[in-house]
């Protein structure tokens, strides 16, 4: 099992550039998570997705859209890249059940935007 | 909005210390949980807390949760090297979580 895996681990950008991060899990979870890391301000959700086929914004979803293409699969894009998106982003799934709640996170891709 | 607050912001300690860190919550947490994030990785999981006024234990580090389900705290015994990380809280709402601000805690050898 890889868990939960994230591409591209690094990428860079110009104001107004777009690109999509891309993340995939392989535990059968249905919950599945987007969020943004700033030094200082710990994690900040973007949008989520309760299970496949929804989703729904979290605190601070402007400039971002996803897409839950399947039930393994969660993708974020960024239209009009700024240089305020410039983060650490990651994404989780979450297992969740009786007498267990608990998110799994990828290793992460790191934007910056020029 | 719930808001989580971690304190203290940055602790750097000699291996050995202990030490303690704390989440405070705006209002009643419905359960918490404690994360730890090593660097260039993800957050993974280390406790979650229900009950108020529950204490768990997960080797060296004692979790607390406060009696009126509005903080919690995390004790370090003779803390190491490998505890090295940003540590981090969470509230769970039905399907989102609210993390906490973090402490970043340095251990040195």
């Amino acid at each position: 099992n890889a868990g939960v895996t994230q591409t591209p681990k690094f990428q860079v950008l110009k104001t107004g550039q777009s690109m999509t991060l891309q993340c995939a899990q392989d535990m059968n979870h249905n919950s599945m998570y987007w969020y943004r890391q700033d030094p200082g301000m710990g994690l900040r959700l973007i949008y989520y997705s309760a299970s496949e086929g929804t989703t729904d914004k979290g605190e601070v979803p402007n400039g971002y859209n996803v897409s839950r293409l399947n039930k393994r699969e969660f993708s974020l894009r960024l239209e009009s890249a700024a240089p305020s998106q410039t983060s650490v982003y990651f994404c989780a799934s979450r297992r969740w059940g009786e007498g267990y709640n608990e998110q799994f996170f990828g290793p992460g891709t790191r934007l910056t935007v020029l | 909005t719930q808001l989580l607050e971690q304190s203290p912001q940055f602790l750097s300690i000699q291996e050995g210390e202990n030490l303690t860190v704390y989440c405070n919550s705006s209002s009643v947490f419905s359960s918490l949980q404690w994360y730890r994030q090593e660097p260039g990785e993800g957050p993974v999981l280390l406790v979650t807390v229900v009950t108020g006024g529950e204490v768990k234990k997960l080797k060296r580090l004692t979790f607390q949760f406060g009696d009126a389900r509005k903080d919690s705290s995390l004790h370090i015994t003779a803390a190491q090297p490998g505890d090295t990380g940003l540590y981090l809280c969470a509230s769970k709402g039905t399907y989102k979580y609210i993390f906490g601000t973090g402490t970043r805690l340095k251990v040195l050898a």
